[in-house]
């Protein structure tokens, strides 16, 4: 399967500190998205990298692929509280645009 | 900014009966999805849609889901009898265009069977 599996499972930090979530998948890929959704509510798009695509940025949020490891992680720099919420990586293959979404990492930002 | 609206929000309903979640998507995207969400699990593919039909369904879709798009700007869900383990999240997305383009979620109905 293509599953994708997040690590940590959960993570806690302080307001200011950043916040690194890993996304790991097991077959090729197209793309990769993350999205963020907060508790019971919908998903929020945050960024898409391609397979030929290493690293990307968009304001406070940097997302790196590395498609030799099947990896991808996410970074949240100078966290604030409202960054409380799940995250959550999405990959599609070749050929089919279904996303296949991983475990998902909980965010706790303390103010 | 456009977005993907869903409703009803919340749906409560008895085992056995007919829901129709609907949809309507962002107005010139051309591709249309459905997935689910079960409380404190994975997000998951039920079915693409496009131009009119559908173009891959998982598993989960069986012959007690259909999928319709009744006119020219809603997209909808049909649980034709209701299971208890049907009881989930389900989100609606659309993309202006398929192969791996982002795909926008609309922010989902929840649905309770009892």
């Amino acid at each position: 399967s293509q599953q994708g599996e997040e690590d940590p499972q959960a993570l806690s930090i302080q307001e200011g500190e950043n916040a690194t979530m890993n996304c790991s998948y097991k077959t090729s890929i197209n793309n990769l998205q993350w999205y963020r959704q907060n508790s019971g509510r919908g998903l929020v798009h945050l960024i898409l990298i391609r397979s030929n695509e290493r690293e990307k940025h968009s304001g406070r949020l940097r997302v790196t692929l590395d498609t030799s490891k099947k990896s991808s992680s996410l970074l949240i720099t100078a966290s604030r509280a409202a960054d409380t919420a799940s995250y959550f990586c999405a990959t599609d293959a070749k050929n089919t645009d279904k996303l296949i979404f991983g475990t998902g990492t909980r965010l706790q930002v303390f103010p | 900014e456009p977005e993907v609206t869903q409703t009803p929000s919340h749906q409560v309903t008895q085992m056995g009966q007919e829901v129709i979640l609907r949809c309507v998507p962002i107005s010139n995207h051309l591709y249309f999805y459905w997935y689910r969400q079960i409380l404190g699990q994975k997000v998951e593919f039920l079915v693409s849609f496009y131009n009119n039909e559908i173009s891959e369904k998982s598993e989960i879709f069986d012959d007690q889901f259909s999928v319709e798009r009744p006119d020219g700007s809603n997209f909808t869900l049909k649980i034709r009898s209701t299971k208890l383990e049907d009881s989930a999240m389900y989100f609606c997305a659309s993309t202006l265009a398929g192969g791996g383009e982002t795909q926008y979620f609309g922010p989902g109905t929840r649905l309770l069977v009892l």
